[in-house]
Parts: structure tokens; C-alpha cells; sequence
């Protein structure tokens, strides 16, 4: 099951924070953020392990709520170098780690001046 | 630390050809991905090695597409015959132990 993902773009100012959400309708074992930009691959942004942990580096981090199924990520003082198309993997587990990751439809996130 | 190296990068072919993309992912990485990924969605999982072996290849159309990981190392996709829906970009992805994939460049397939 596809999760699905909120908002499905979203424009900045530089400076400005953003929310992505990511939902699933089944138990998650662990959800991973990735970043693509245009024409190019996605981009490993981090993992989170079913245990409600939150985690972050620089100015982006997430959380994960498993009892929500849901995961959060959240850029804070946004620069021009995170604009690009935002997409959440989960991990459907249920018990364990598959490696097997379903992701969302993304969200495009762009920054301006 | 040398990434994930695929190609082609970009291949147009008629529909009813054939045609196949190769990956070679980072050393040690045991799990190796495709993703098919259509123009404005996320990308799709095909087919999941781990080593040699085929983990899940559920969503892996198998009348037309066929994956193989000769060895546990690099690995081949193959189409065909190729159907004009099946113009995306073809992603290979590896991974360590479960943590997060490293993603090639892709090839940009274009069926005419």
C-alpha cells in the first residue's frame, strides 16, 4: 500500500520552514526520506526505526509516530539547495527490517530568493 | 567511495524491441533494487536481490521484464518486447545491511 504524502508542493521564501507528511494505512517498521532533484537520482536524507524516534541533521530532521503510521519531516530555515522533490519510503516489516521500501508520490518543495 | 554505476543513461527504442540495462552497485552492498519510476510518481520497486539470490520480484511484470544478478555483483534488467508504457526511468539502487539505498543515475528509457 502506496503511503501517501502531504502537501504535494509547497513554495518558500529563503528562510522559511516547511512540514512534509508521509501516512500509511498499515503498521510501519521503519520509514526512510530521500531528496531527487530534477534529472538526477534520489538522495539518501535519513532512516527511522519503528520505536517513535525522531532524528536530524543541519536544519532537516523527522519523526516517526508508529502508532500513527505516520512520519513528519521538517525543514527549518530553508534554503535554495532544498529545493527539489521530496519522497518517503516505508518498510512494511511488520516484525522486522525487509529493506523493501514503497514510496510516496512526493512532494515539491521549491525555495525562492 | 565509488556509487552506484548504471547504463546506458538514456535509450530510445521502438516499441515490440528489446532492450537491457546493466548496474553495477557499491562494493559489499548484498541488496541490490530496480525501481521503474514514471515521470511525476515515486519510484516502483521491479525486483530485490539479495546476493544472487531473488528476494521479491512481485511487481516485476515477468511476461515482458526479466532481471538477473549473475554472481552477486553487478546486475542486468531486460525488456522485452517494450510496450510504449514502459518508458520511465529505470533506477538501480544498492543498500548495506538495511540502511539507506544509494541510487544510481538511472536510465531514461523512451519507447516510440
Amino acid at each position: 500500500q502506496q503511503p501517501v504524502q502531504s502537501p504535494q508542493a509547497v513554495i518558500l521564501r529563503e528562510g522559511e520552514d516547511a512540514v512534509i507528511n508521509c501516512s500509511s494505512s498499515k503498521a510501519l517498521y521503519s520509514v526512510h526520506w530521500y531528496r531527487q532533484k530534477h534529472g538526477e537520482a534520489p538522495v539518501f536524507l535519513m532512516i527511522l526505526l519503528k520505536g517513535g524516534e525522531q532524528k536530524g541533521h543541519d536544519k532537516i530532521s523527522a519523526s516517526f509516530n508508529e502508532k500513527k503510521q505516520q512520519s513528519s519531516l521538517y525543514l527549518t530555515a530553508s534554503q535554495l539547495s532544498y529545493s527539489g522533490t521530496y519522497f518517503c519510503g516505508t518498510d512494511p516489516g511488520p516484525s522486522s527490517n525487509t529493506g523493501k521500501l514503497i514510496f510516496g508520490q512526493g512532494t515539491t518543495l521549491q525555495v525562492k530568493p | 567511495e565509488a556509487g552506484v554505476a548504471q547504463s546506458p543513461r538514456y535509450k530510445i527504442i521502438e516499441k515490440r524491441q528489446s532492450v537491457a540495462f546493466w548496474c553495477n552497485p557499491i562494493s559489499g552492498h548484498a541488496t541490490l533494487y530496480w525501481y521503474q519510476q514514471i515521470l511525476g510518481q515515486g519510484p516502483k520497486l521491479l525486483i530485490q536481490f539479495q546476493n544472487n539470490g531473488v528476494v521479491d520480484d512481485s511487481q516485476l511484470p515477468k511476461d515482458r521484464f526479466s532481471a538477473e544478478r549473475l554472481k552477486g555483483v553487478d546486475s542486468t534488467l531486460k525488456i522485452q518486447p517494450a510496450k510504449l508504457e514502459d518508458s520511465a526511468v529505470y533506477l538501480c539502487a544498492s543498500s548495506f545491511q538495511g540502511a539507506g539505498y544509494t541510487f544510481g543515475s538511472g536510465t531514461r528509457l523512451t519507447v516510440v
